[in-house]
């Protein structure tokens, strides 16, 4: 059974940073791009950023370019997301997601407050 | 940067009813290795989403032959032929031709009328 889950949410102030992660499991992680997307309240999907099988390939929205930095460990079959100089409209459902949008995780909320 | 314009925004259907969703690209979605990216996604109250048809017009495993995919370069249709409780979301088209700048659509809420 493939499994996607994230972790590392949670509440952080403006300005401060936090890494999310994703263990997967139940598929050859090392074999799929993988993808972060994130979800404000109440709002539609948003592509957050995508990252080759290798990893050293990473694409990025203009609104998290810059802040944000995805990453993978085959080895360990994560990837990770690493958010730096939050803003409140950060404030969202993180999803971690394969490539192609097969398989999805069950998300980790993430809330950017003071 | 390519949008996608979905409508209608929300549709209100019977059970049994057959219903369909149109996307439209601000660009061609037809790669230049010939495929056409576009695949179309449900995300039932409170779960996560999840991937039903994919490049168009091929359903994802799992998926009941109800659902379809059709279109082509910048007109798509997700169709539903004889809407089930089990439908009741929000639908998304999301585009991955791009230079791996995926896009979402608006997306599109069914409910029961």
């Amino acid at each position: 059974e493939v499994q996607l889950v994230e972790s590392g949410g949670g509440l952080v102030q403006p300005g401060r940073s936090l890494k999310l992660s994703c263990a997967a499991s139940g598929f050859t992680f090392s074999n799929y791009y993988m993808a972060w997307v994130r979800q404000a309240p109440k709002k539609g999907l948003e592509w957050v950023a995508t990252i080759s099988t290798s990893g050293s390939r990473t694409y990025y929205p203009d609104s998290v370019k810059g802040r944000f930095t995805i990453s993978r460990d085959n080895a360990k079959s994560s990837l990770y997301l690493q958010m730096n100089s939050l803003k409140s409209e950060d404030t969202a459902t993180y999803y971690c997601a394969s490539y192609g949008f097969a398989y999805w995780g069950q998300g980790t909320l993430v809330t950017v407050s003071s | 940067d390519v949008v996608l314009t979905q409508t209608p925004p929300t549709l209100s259907a019977t059970i049994g009813q057959s219903v369909s969703i149109s996307c439209r690209s601000s660009q061609s979605l037809l790669h230049s290795n010939g495929n056409t990216y576009l695949h179309w996604l449900l995300q039932r109250p409170g779960q996560s989403p999840q991937l039903l048809i994919y490049s168009v017009s091929r359903l994802e495993s799992g998926v009941p032959n109800r659902f379809s995919g059709s279109g082509s370069g910048t007109d798509f249709t997700l169709k539903i032929s004889g809407v089930e409780a089990e439908d009741l979301g929000v639908y998304y088209c999301v585009q991955g031709t791009h230079a791996l700048m995926d896009t979402f659509g608006a997306g599109t809420k069914l409910e029961l009328k």
